[in-house]
């Protein structure tokens, strides 16, 4: 299975502090996302980085990639308690580009 | 507009039922995805439209069935569920290429069913 596993499978901190996720996948890819889910809502996108990027930021967030190591990882800075929320990354695969493997997600809650 | 709208937002129905869920997107993606997500597990994929033609099938039960009647819409029709098919079902959408497969870009996902099967 190309599904990526993430860890840790939950994190609580307080606001203010930041947080890191870690992703790790098990084929090669084209591109590596992440996005954030609210509590049974949709899923939203956040960022992507792709297979010949090593670090790429959006605001208060930043993520790595190691294609060496088959793994990504998402920091958010400087967290606040809106920032809670189920957080996954997703792959789409070089060879079955069309299809997306979530990973297993974080469960951030970011308490006030 | 950059939304992906599902309706209806919950959905109860019996074993004996049929019911449909709706997806609506106005961006001009001409891939469309069906999503099933049990509670705290990823989403895992059911099928992909492109060009309103499916081109994935992840072994979904025959129970589900999906349909692209036109570029914006697509539906996935329930019948004969079971329990165990209660979820959150997610749709998506992303651009494709011009050979029609899709662009390795982002997915745009709407707020999904939640469905209970009694």
């Amino acid at each position: 299975s190309q599904q990526g596993e993430e860890d840790p499978q939950a994190l609580s901190i307080q606001e203010g502090e930041n947080a890191t996720m870690n992703c790790s996948y098990k084929t090669s890819i084209n591109n590596l996302q992440w996005y954030r889910q609210n509590s049974g809502r949709g899923l939203v996108h956040l960022i992507l980085i792709r297979s010949n990027e090593r670090e790429k930021h959006s605001g208060r967030l930043r993520v790595t990639l190691d294609t060496s190591k088959k793994s990504s990882s998402l920091l958010i800075t400087a967290s606040r308690a809106a920032d809670t929320a189920s957080y996954f990354c997703a792959t789409l695969g070089r060879n079955n580009f069309n299809k997306f493997y979530f990973g297993s997600g974080t469960k951030l809650n970011v308490k006030p | 507009d950059t939304e992906v709208t599902q309706t209806p937002k919950h959905l109860v129905m019996g074993m004996t039922n049929k019911k449909s869920l709706k997806c609506e997107q106005h961006m001009g993606h001409r891939a469309m995805y069906w999503y099933k997500q049990k509670a705290k597990k990823p989403p895992e994929l059911m099928f992909v439209y492109s060009y309103e033609k499916l081109s994935i099938n992840e072994s979904v039960p025959s129970r589900f069935s999906p349909e692209c009647p036109n570029s914006s819409l697509l539906n996935l029709h329930l019948h004969a569920l079971q329990p165990e098919d209660s979820a959150l079902y997610l749709c998506a959408s992303s651009q494709t290429t011009l050979a029609g497969a899709p662009r390795q870009e982002t997915q745009y996902f709407g707020p999904g069913t939640r469905l209970l099967v009694l």
